[in-house]
């Protein structure tokens, strides 16, 4: 089975623009999250979807959205880019989403914002 | 408010011995623990998850205790290969919720030297 792919891999933006990362899960996987990684903060929950539904959501502004296709690639998307908005994104597919289920990362997104 | 505590130093060890890392955490009730591994530039793999009411897990060379009155979980890999050499990850999973909203911890660096 293929991994978790995420696109692109490397991103670099200005302050004030917007970008939208893509998240393809594990075929079969019905529940992708969504987490930011930064050296100071360590690894961040952005929000869980399953079947197209935001179930979960972290403690983010809403400059932080995402989606979820029929397909369950996943897409989210930041506005209005703040220099602190520089990290790694990585999106984790798994097959329910139920808590004790195994989640599968993909390589991550790096964002850098300038 | 609640905090996980994994030790920001690395840890350095000799091939052969046996690499204890730590996990602390406070205001949190956890119900189920799940420790990661993460190689630079990769997202984190999956290694073991431990329930509340498990006190021990192994899995090949791992080993995780996971002990609710102390608020820790131990991380053991006995005999230790360069190979281990990675950054590992706590994650705390919250009890009632049903489905992934894991709350990390920064990790540890572990450095195995031949």
């Amino acid at each position: 089975k293929a991994g978790v792919t995420q696109t692109p891999r490397y991103l670099i933006k200005t302050r004030g623009q917007q970008v939208t990362l893509s998240c393809s899960p594990i075929s079969g996987h019905r529940s992708v999250s969504w987490y930011q990684q930064t050296p100071g903060q360590g690894l961040q929950f952005l929000f869980e979807y399953f079947s197209e539904t935001q179930r979960n959501k972290g403690n983010f502004p809403g400059r932080f959205s995402g989606r979820q296709f029929s397909n369950s690639r996943s897409e989210m998307n930041v506005s209005t880019l703040e220099l602190g908005d520089s990290a790694l994104y990585l999106c984790a597919s798994s097959t329910s989403g139920l808590a004790t289920d195994t989640q599968y990362f993909g390589p991550g997104t790096r964002l850098t914002v300038l | 408010s609640q905090k996980i505590e994994q030790n920001s130093e690395a840890l350095n060890i000799q091939e052969g011995k046996t690499a204890t890392l730590t996990c602390n955490y406070t205001n949190y009730s956890p119900a189920y623990l799940q420790w990661y591994r993460q190689d630079p530039g990769r997202g984190p793999v999956f290694l073991l998850l431990i329930r509340e009411n498990e006190k021990e897990k192994r899995k090949e060379r791992l080993k995780v205790t996971f002990d609710t009155t102390l608020k820790q979980s131990l991380f053991h890999i006995t005999a230790s290969q360069p190979a281990d050499s990675a950054t590992y990850l706590c994650a705390l999973g919250a009890q009632g919720t049903g489905f992934q909203k894991l709350v990390f911890g920064t990790g540890t660096r572990l450095l195995v030297s031949p």
